[in-house]
């Protein structure tokens, strides 16, 4: 099945402490992404990577790293969390233009 | 990319046809439109896209203005299981703003 898989589904963790957020997908896609989502401000995009080792920055990157080492795995890293950075993060992934897929949602808690 | 402008909220009767409206008067030429809906907190789900035709699929239709200003969202006969956030994008690349959607309420 295709899919867009991301772990783990919940994190409840504390400042400053080192976290990877894991996304993988089965589609040989090239295109992949990460969202955050808040209350009142929607889905805003951190970072994206249109190949292997090509990486850039969405509207949010502050606070956060990803890789591309490999084409079907892009993980989002938190090196120093802070509680701004609670939220529920969504992986993404496409081929060409076609239509994103979105994986189920990290809900994030950062106390 | 151009900007969308959708109503807030919508409610609909179960079994009716919802049409749910986009403002995109900005649009340019390369430019698609695409609808996704969010159930709850699930990740986003991708209903339908198109350039300048009308395009329908087995989930819903797509009703581009001849000016391409406006679309509208068909979903024909409206279930319990299609209330959810949709969202209205206009964009040419990868990237899409999805903006604060619609909040559409499928009742009994």
């Amino acid at each position: 099945e295709a899919q867009v898989t991301q772990n783990p589904r919940y994190l409840i963790t504390v400042t400053g402490k080192k976290l990877t957020v894991t996304c993988s997908q089965n589609m040989n896609h090239e295109y992949m992404s990460w969202y955050r989502q808040d209350p009142g401000l929607g889905l805003r995009q951190i970072y994206y990577s249109m190949n292997v080792e090509v990486t850039d920055k969405g509207d949010v990157p502050e606070g956060y790293k990803v890789s591309r080492k490999e084409k079907r795995n892009f993980p989002l890293i938190l090196e120093s969390p802070s509680p701004n950075q609670t939220s529920l993060y969504f992986c993404a992934s496409s081929y060409r233009r076609s239509p994103l897929h979105f994986g189920n949602g990290t809900r994030l808690t950062v106390t | 990319d151009a900007k969308t402008t959708q109503p807030t909220s919508m409610d609909c009767a179960e079994g009716r046809a919802a049409n749910l409206p986009c403002n995109h008067s900005t649009i340019s030429g390369n430019e698609y439109v695409y609808w996704y809906r969010q159930i709850h907190s699930q990740g986003p789900q991708y209903i339908i896209h198109g350039l300048k035709n009308n395009e329908t699929n087995e989930m819903a239709s797509l009703i581009i203005t001849e000016d391409r200003k406006s679309s509208t969202l068909i979903l024909p006969h409206a279930t319990l299981r299609d209330t959810a956030v949709y969202y209205c994008i206009v964009a040419s690349g990868y990237a899409l703003n999805f903006g604060k959607g619609t909040s559409l309420l499928v009742t009994p």
